[in-house]
């Protein structure tokens, strides 16, 4: 079973800021997705990685597949950024997606 | 094009009633996952439907169950309702499944059992 553990669990910082948020697995995956919750459960999917680094606007995610780890980065963080971050994985002998306990990030102007 | 929808959003239920929700997966989507998140658990994956056969099914009891439709629509039902059941159901559709293509979730549905 694959263990997903993210970290911090909870973050709050000053508008502008870098933030990195950070995951980390047990088990070999086929793919790692980032998502997003907003108050009231709505979930986007930020990225799906399998290698490498993916970017979108102030967003990148990184993985690094021989440490088992994942990072989540938000440059120039915004309010509206505020949200819960989930880390999932797939593959390493689950079915399905295993998450996170995910990170609670607060953005304060 | 319309997102993932989900009937009903919110219901209340009683221990040992049933309930049945409904997703409907974005046009064109073959897969429909379902995922259950409370509080203590955090977010859990139920099962996979691809095609009407479901692919992966989470480590849950028997009470729950699904099914999708040749229209790619699926339910899910939970029978003899537990207080622990009392969650956000998500379902979340993709075009070719897991592992292939990022899922877009629907806005849940969240059940309370009293």
């Amino acid at each position: 079973k694959n263990e997903v553990e993210q970290s911090p669990q909870n973050l709050t910082a000053q508008e502008g800021e870098f933030i990195t948020i950070n995951c980390s697995y047990s088990v070999g995956i086929s793919a790692l997705h980032w998502l997003q919750q907003h108050p009231g459960g709505g979930i986007v999917s930020l990225f799906m990685l399998s290698s490498g680094k993916k970017k979108h606007g102030r967003l990148i995610a990184t993985i690094n597949i021989q440490e088992k780890h994942s990072s989540l980065h938000i440059t120039a963080s915004h309010p509206r950024d505020s949200a819960v971050y989930i880390c999932a994985v797939e593959g390493g002998g689950a079915d399905g997606l295993t998450f996170g306990k995910g990170t609670h990030l607060i953005i304060q102007p | 094009k319309a997102g993932v929808t989900q009937t009903p959003r919110y219901l209340i239920k009683t221990r040992g009633q049933q309930v049945t929700l409904s997703c409907s997966p974005i046009s064109g989507h073959r897969s429909v996952s379902w995922y259950q998140q409370t509080p203590g658990q955090g977010l859990q994956f139920l099962f996979e439907y691809f095609s009407e056969t479901q692919r992966n099914k989470g480590n849950f009891p028997g009470r729950f169950s699904g099914r999708q439709f040749s229209n790619s629509r699926s339910e899910m039902n939970v029978s003899t309702l537990e207080l622990g059941d009392s969650a956000l159901y998500l379902c979340a559709s993709s075009s070719l499944g897991t592992g292939v293509n990022e899922q877009f979730f629907g806005p849940g549905t969240r059940l309370t059992v009293l």
